[in-house]
């Protein structure tokens, strides 16, 4: 399997623009994860999704962040507009059913907003 | 509110040297513990996953454990090389199957 899969990998974009990131999760994997790294929180968990339904959105920092899961093998996340404090990189990650199995991350995005 | 705590924040020694990594966190409600790896740029890699009933999980030259009762986890390198070098997260899994996420442990290994 080809791992966890995302794009871009680097985004560069203006105060205000919509940003949109997208993941792959391994095939056969029923949990997806979002999640945010910066230096001063470290990790942070925004939403994760169960056979495709949102289960827990309280990460989600504020109403311009949104994502989606429209089928097994893919995932959104979008932010309009965005702002330069959401600067981070953004991970997905996905597993089978926790807690009995780990979760496999994607190799991030990392976005710049000017 | 639950924590984990990873000391040290950082730690260069040697090539060839046995290291120990620590983790400690406050809830002892948890599913699982992780180990993680991530590279400079670069996604995480899982490690080691240990689940709440397990004492240790080997792979390799490493071996983690954990002690529910003292909030404790460690990660055990043997035999050091210059391709360990990564910083190492703990993270455990929490009763709403969230992970709870250290700081991380920055290691570098001299040649």
């Amino acid at each position: 399997d080809a791992g966890v899969i995302q794009s871009p990998r680097h985004e560069v974009t203006e105060m205000g623009q919509e940003v949109t990131l997208r993941c792959k999760p391994i095939s056969g994997h029923d949990y997806l994860f979002w999640y945010r790294q910066t230096m001063m929180r470290g990790l942070e968990l925004l939403i994760y999704f169960n056979n495709n339904v949102p289960i827990d959105d309280s990460g989600m920092p504020e109403d311009r962040f949104s994502a989606k899961m429209p089928n097994a093998s893919f995932s959104t996340l979008k932010i309009q507009p965005s702002e330069p404090r959401d600067s981070a990189v953004y991970f997905c990650a996905s597993s089978l059913l926790p807690p009995r199995y780990e979760q496999y991350f994607g190799p991030g995005t990392r976005l710049t907003v000017t | 509110k639950q924590e984990v705590t990873q000391i040290p924040a950082a730690l260069s020694v040697p090539e060839g040297e046995n290291l120990v990594l620590n983790c400690s966190f406050t809830d002892s409600a948890i599913y699982n513990l992780q180990w993680f790896r991530q590279d400079p740029g670069k996604g995480l890699t899982s490690l080691l996953l240990i689940q709440s009933s397990q004492r240790e999980q080997t792979s390799g030259r490493l071996n983690a454990s954990l002690d529910k009762s003292s909030g404790r986890s460690t990660l055990y390198i043997a035999a050091s090389q210059p391709g360990d070098s990564a910083t190492y997260l703990c993270a455990f899994m929490d009763s709403n199957y969230q992970l709870i996420w250290g700081a991380g442990t920055k290691l570098i290994i001299k040649p």
